[in-house]
């Protein structure tokens, strides 16, 4: 168990319609990172949070959004869904950000029909 | 960015030694090079972490050439449990970026 919880653990829903992910980090760790996982695009980078903060975006859609709230636990946003979408969303946390090492909690299971 | 890739897949026999290479071109002075397992359905476990040289722990060492451009992650002696996909994960420093290898899928024989 790395600590890091996300809720819920499977998710179906229809195309078009829009999800909230929820990631709570390990105690004490200031830093949130979401990660999407599909079979043909492999583990993709979305984005970074520091102590409620935006640090840095990688491929995240327009349609996706995410925050960071100040008792550090976050949320991602997916709207508008395409079958596409369908994934497994990982959260990571960390104590700071860069070298610091991440900790992945055990994901949710998107699927959208 | 730094473009990582890896072997698809390996296979090995129980009590072997496996290396694993991630090749990351791109790599800049002060990126970071972090080693994950996933087993299937579950998110990524910490495995190793190294910028430079030689870096071992309880589990598993990881060589970096001077160069940087590859690593290469060796897991001494491998059991069935050892069975799951290896990341690496190259952390960017100066625009935070985070990119993951495409996944090595180990299978340890009996």
């Amino acid at each position: 168990d790395s600590g890091v919880t996300q809720t819920p653990k499977h998710l179906i829903t229809a195309t078009g319609q829009r999800v909230t992910l929820r990631c709570s980090p390990r105690s004490g760790d200031l830093s949130v990172y979401w990660y999407q996982q599909s079979l043909d695009q492999g583990l993709q980078f979305l984005i970074h949070y520091y102590n409620g903060e935006e640090r840095a975006k990688g491929n995240i859609l327009e349609r996706f959004s995410a925050q960071q709230f100040p008792d550090l636990h976050s949320e991602l946003n997916l709207s508008s869904l395409e079958l596409g979408d369908s994934a497994l969303y990982f959260c990571a946390s960390s104590v700071g950000d860069l070298t610091d090492t991440q900790y992945f909690g055990p994901g949710t299971r998107l699927t959208v029909l | 960015l730094a473009k990582t890739t890896q072997p698809i897949s390996m296979d090995s026999y129980e009590g072997q030694e496996v290396n694993i290479t991630c090749s990351h071109n791109n790599i800049a002075t002060n990126d970071y090079i972090t080693w994950y397992q996933q087993f299937p359905s579950q998110g990524p476990r910490f495995i190793i972490q190294g910028y430079k040289t030689k870096v071992t722990n309880e589990v598993a060492s990881l060589f970096i050439p001077a160069d940087r451009k590859s690593s290469t992650l060796s897991l001494p002696r491998v059991s069935l449990s050892d069975t799951a996909v290896y990341y690496c994960l190259v952390s960017t420093s100066g625009t935070y970026k985070y990119i993951f290898g495409t996944g090595t899928r180990l299978k340890v024989l009996a």
